[in-house]
């Protein structure tokens, strides 16, 4: 079955560092994302992108990057990790048709400390 | 941008009674609401999602009403089970990302 998956689940590091969060998927969709979750903010969106070579700012990108090197995998990257950057953060897909519905990972919990 | 307010943030039930969340969005040019369930430990699911051109669908205990004069739109749960509890989150879609409300919390105690 096609899924999507997010490493790791858990990740500790220190504030300065540089982190990467992956994600894979395998549905062969063209859209994928990044939101990051918090108590009383809800999932909200830091990139996206609508296929290889494309990246989209979301409403909290500072501090994140994306890159988009082929059709399976969308990493995130923290440059400099920040303290506030402690989140859960989710990976989703979907194929771009029309109004496709969102296929999620099952996320990776990041602390800064 | 498109801006979701969802409410309430908790809700609690006693067992086979209903449950409505209720959510209003600001960008009259969305078109897509989905309804999505996120269990603990996991991402969360679509459940039910309603175009603009339709007014309300339904799937067994769920349904979902729209109403775009308004710009807003709810989520109702009949006959709830334990196994309804959850967040629920609703998201409307402006351009191509969804942006979604804040969640609510659901508990069903039976």
């Amino acid at each position: 079955d096609a899924e999507i998956t997010q490493s790791p689940r858990h990740k500790i590091t220190e504030t300065g560092r540089q982190v990467t969060l992956a994600c894979h998927q395998t549905w062969n969709h063209n859209n994928m994302f990044w939101y990051r979750q918090d108590l009383g903010h809800g999932l909200r969106l830091i990139h996206y992108s609508y296929g290889v070579q494309d990246t989209n700012k979301g409403e909290v990108s500072d501090g994140y990057s994306v890159s988009r090197s082929n059709t399976e995998d969308l990493p995130l990257t923290l440059e400099s990790a920040a303290s506030s950057q402690t989140s859960v953060y989710f990976c989703a897909s979907s194929d771009g048709s029309g109004n496709s519905p969102l296929h999620f990972g099952n996320g990776t919990r990041l602390t800064v400390t | 941008g498109e801006n979701v307010e969802q409410h309430p943030s908790t809700l609690s039930v006693q067992e086979g009674d209903s449950a409505v969340i209720k959510c209003t969005y600001s960008d009259s040019a969305s078109n897509y609401f989905p309804w999505y369930k996120q269990e603990l430990g996991k991402g969360p699911q679509l459940i039910i999602d309603i175009r603009s051109n339709v007014g309300e669908k339904k799937d067994q205990r769920i349904a979902v009403t729209l109403n775009k004069t308004a710009k807003h739109f709810s989520l109702h749960i009949t006959e709830t089970q334990p196994e309804d509890s959850a967040v629920y989150f609703c998201a409307a879609r402006s351009g191509t990302a969804l942006i979604f409300g804040k969640g609510t919390t659901l508990s069903v105690s039976s």
